[in-house]
């Protein structure tokens, strides 16, 4: 099955600085992969996704990459903000209707 | 977004009792969701596929007996924690596929609820 290592597991940026999470994956099946952020106590908020045909993907200050060749896909948050602060995950999947499988998660807190 | 909801939101049952949660997709219809559970601090563990008009798919090492799934309709599914123990007490969230693709967005969004607090005392 497919296994999801994601690092590093907290993470402490100034306001203003970028933050960078860092996913790998086994399964070269896999072709979907999104990220979430949940707060605290809080269901996980889709923030992001990539399908596997696309290599960069950017929504305002969040991006995610994905290398394929080396299975590996990362979140980039430029211009931190307090409320970035939270609990992301990463997950992949092998898309139509499979499930998801995630990451351990990564703690983010941005200090003002 | 698409809005998934789960009632209710924290639940304090006796040892022994019944609990049931409802998963709710409010904007779209669902063939597919899932039913996680959360530790402090831990990632997801996902326990259940329900599948619309079909029975759930549970995963390895989750009671089924246990954790009764009821994918009724397209907008709703329900998981009940029968006999629960304090052992079971945990935060479980719900998820549904949201199906179809609009121009620019991936067909294969997975919409979570805010997850429901189970306190089994």
């Amino acid at each position: 099955g497919e296994n999801v290592e994601q690092h590093p597991s907290t993470l402490s940026v100034q306001e203003g600085d970028s933050a960078v999470i860092k996913c790998t994956y086994s399964d070269s099946a896999s072709n979907y992969f999104p990220w979430y952020k949940q707060e605290l106590g809080k269901g996980p908020q889709l923030i992001i996704d990539i399908r596997s045909n696309v290599g960069e993907k950017k929504d305002q200050r969040i991006a995610v990459t994905l290398n394929k060749t080396a299975k590996h896909f990362s979140l980039h948050i430029t211009e931190t903000q307090p409320e970035d602060s939270a609990v992301y995950f990463c997950a992949a999947s092998e898309v139509p209707g499979n499930q998801f499988y995630f990451g351990t998660g990564t703690s983010l807190t941005v200090i003002p | 977004g698409a809005v998934v909801s789960q009632h209710p939101s924290r639940v304090i049952c006796k040892s022994g009792t019944s609990v049931k949660i409802e998963c709710r997709s409010l904007d779209f219809q669902a063939t597919t969701m899932f039913w996680y559970r959360q530790f402090p601090k831990k990632s997801l563990m996902l326990m259940a596929t329900s599948n619309e008009g079909s029975k759930a798919t549970y995963e390895q090492g989750v009671e089924k007996d246990k954790f009764l799934i009821n994918h009724a309709s397209l907008t709703l599914s329900t998981l009940t924690v029968t006999s629960a123990h304090p052992e079971d007490s945990s935060f479980y969230i719900c998820s549904a596929i949201r199906p179809g693709a609009e121009s620019g967005r991936s067909p294969y969004e997975q919409y979570f609820g805010p997850g429901t607090r189970l306190t089994v005392t």
